[in-house]
């Protein structure tokens, strides 16, 4: 299977811990995008990266969340001090690198749902 | 700022009536629009890609249209199933992509 894999698929964390979720894009594709799902809401955008860079961040919490993309590796978002609010699902997406720019047909993962206790 | 909204947010239908979803978006200049399916506890199945250039796309039983100008897309299914049921989710792409809340469809045998 090529697709989007996330993992893990579930994560249960008690406030204050750390939560890191990985997402390892369609092989080729070097353009990953985040999106927090909370319970019976719609998804939101929250970081954009390409290899090594951020390209943009206005979804993201000013606060505790940070995200990377390396030059080897999966994409990590990382939660630190997690809040019952970070509860949610979250879910990865790749595109593939064109020519004509970097935004394109998106590719989703499963998702990682995330429960703080 | 980009928002997209979705009527309706839940529709109940017979097994084998075609209906249609719909879907508008505030800023027309957009990249392009998807169409994805979410079932349950699931991650996102991409439906349909259509291009800011295009006016429409089908796979099968599913049409999409764009109406870009007018900022709206439809998504028609046709014959509708069970196996149907789902969230249709669309999203547009301009600087990043925005998601519309989605319909939530019901199928009834």
């Amino acid at each position: 299977n090529a697709g989007v894999m996330q993992n893990p698929r579930h994560l249960v964390r008690r406030r204050g811990q750390e939560a890191r979720l990985r997402c390892s894009p369609v092989k080729g594709h070097s353009h990953v995008y985040w999106y927090r799902q909370l319970p019976e809401e719609g998804l939101k955008f929250m970081v954009y990266l390409q290899k090594e860079n951020i390209i943009d961040e206005s979804g993201m919490p000013k606060e505790r969340f940070s995200a990377e993309f390396p030059k080897e590796g999966p994409s990590i978002l990382r939660i630190q001090q997690v809040v019952r609010g970070d509860s949610a699902a979250y879910f990865c997406a790749s595109s593939p690198r064109l020519a004509g720019g970097p935004y394109n047909e998106q590719f989703f993962g499963p998702g990682t749902r995330l429960t703080v206790l | 700022k980009q928002e997209v909204t979705q009527i309706p947010a839940a529709l109940s239908v017979p097994e084998g009536e075609n209906l249609v979803l719909n879907c508008s978006f505030t800023d027309s200049a957009i990249y392009n629009l998807q169409w994805f399916r979410q079932d349950p506890g699931k991650g996102l199945t991409s439906l349909l890609l259509i291009q800011s250039s295009q006016r429409e796309q089908t796979s099968g039983r599913l049409n999409a249209s764009l109406d870009k100008s007018s900022g709206r897309s439809t998504l028609y299914i046709a014959a509708s199933q069970p196996g149907d049921s789902a969230t249709y989710l669309c999203a547009v792409c301009n600087q990043n992509f925005v998601f519309g809340p989605g319909t939530r469809l019901s199928v009834l045998p």
